[in-house]
């Protein structure tokens, strides 16, 4: 069965320093990879999303993300971090051409940012 | 585009009372899906419909959970009766057909007391 692993729970990085949040996936083929934010009594939004192509892809608010098929990883990453990234980051993964089935989300990797 | 909108944002009940909430999902997305949030099971698919029609609701946590959805712009999760145990946070999502990737409503914070 498919699975995600988000090896870091909590993260703690001072603000302007660079940020890598890891993902791995279990999968029996490249799955869609997904990257989203949830900051504090909000839902989750979309950070980023890989389907295919450049294996590096840019999303919002400054974030990227490498997809590297031999490692089976979608590390996210920020070259400067702001105190307003401080919030619960999923990794998030989905079968190729499977319709609208349901994505199958990490654990949450919590990221806090100091001065 | 509004985004998904989900209602109440914040229920607070009496163990016992059904609890009804309702989700909005964004126009043209034909698949919508049910979470719940705690900090201690974190992010569980409850139930997901693909063009108004449930296609897996093994994730309802007991027969006191229901979900409706009635027209491609609305549904339900009910809980009846409810207990201090699912207090939690419940998120909504929706998807279109030919992209995976799911669109997350604010949530209803409920609390069962």
């Amino acid at each position: 069965a498919q699975s995600v692993t988000q090896p870091d729970i909590h993260i703690t990085v001072s603000e302007g320093a660079s940020l890598e949040l890891r993902c791995n996936y279990s999968y029996g083929a490249t799955p869609y990879l997904f990257w989203y934010v949830q900051s504090p009594g909000q839902g989750l939004q979309l950070l980023l999303k890989y389907f295919s192509g450049d294996t590096l892809v840019q999303g919002i608010k400054g974030f990227e993300a490498e997809f590297k098929r031999s490692q089976s990883s979608f590390n996210l990453r920020k070259p400067s971090v702001h105190w307003s990234d401080a919030a619960e980051y999923f990794c998030a993964v989905v079968r190729r051409n499977s319709g609208n089935t349901p994505l199958v989300f990490g654990k949450g990797t919590r990221l806090s940012v100091i001065a | 585009d509004a985004g998904v909108i989900q209602s109440p944002r914040h229920e607070v009940t009496e163990m016992g009372q059904e609890v009804t909430l309702r989700c909005k999902p964004i126009s043209g997305h034909n698949s919508l899906f049910w979470y719940r949030q705690t900090m201690m099971r974190g992010l569980e698919l409850l139930i997901y419909f693909n063009n108004n029609v449930p296609i897996d609701d093994s994730g309802m946590p007991e027969d006191r959970f229901s979900a409706k959805m009635p027209n491609a712009s609305f549904s339900t999760l009910k809980i009846q009766p409810s207990e201090p145990r699912d207090s939690a946070v419940y998120f909504c999502a929706s998807s279109n057909r030919d992209r995976n990737e799911q669109y997350f409503g604010p949530g209803t914070r409920l609390t069962v007391t």
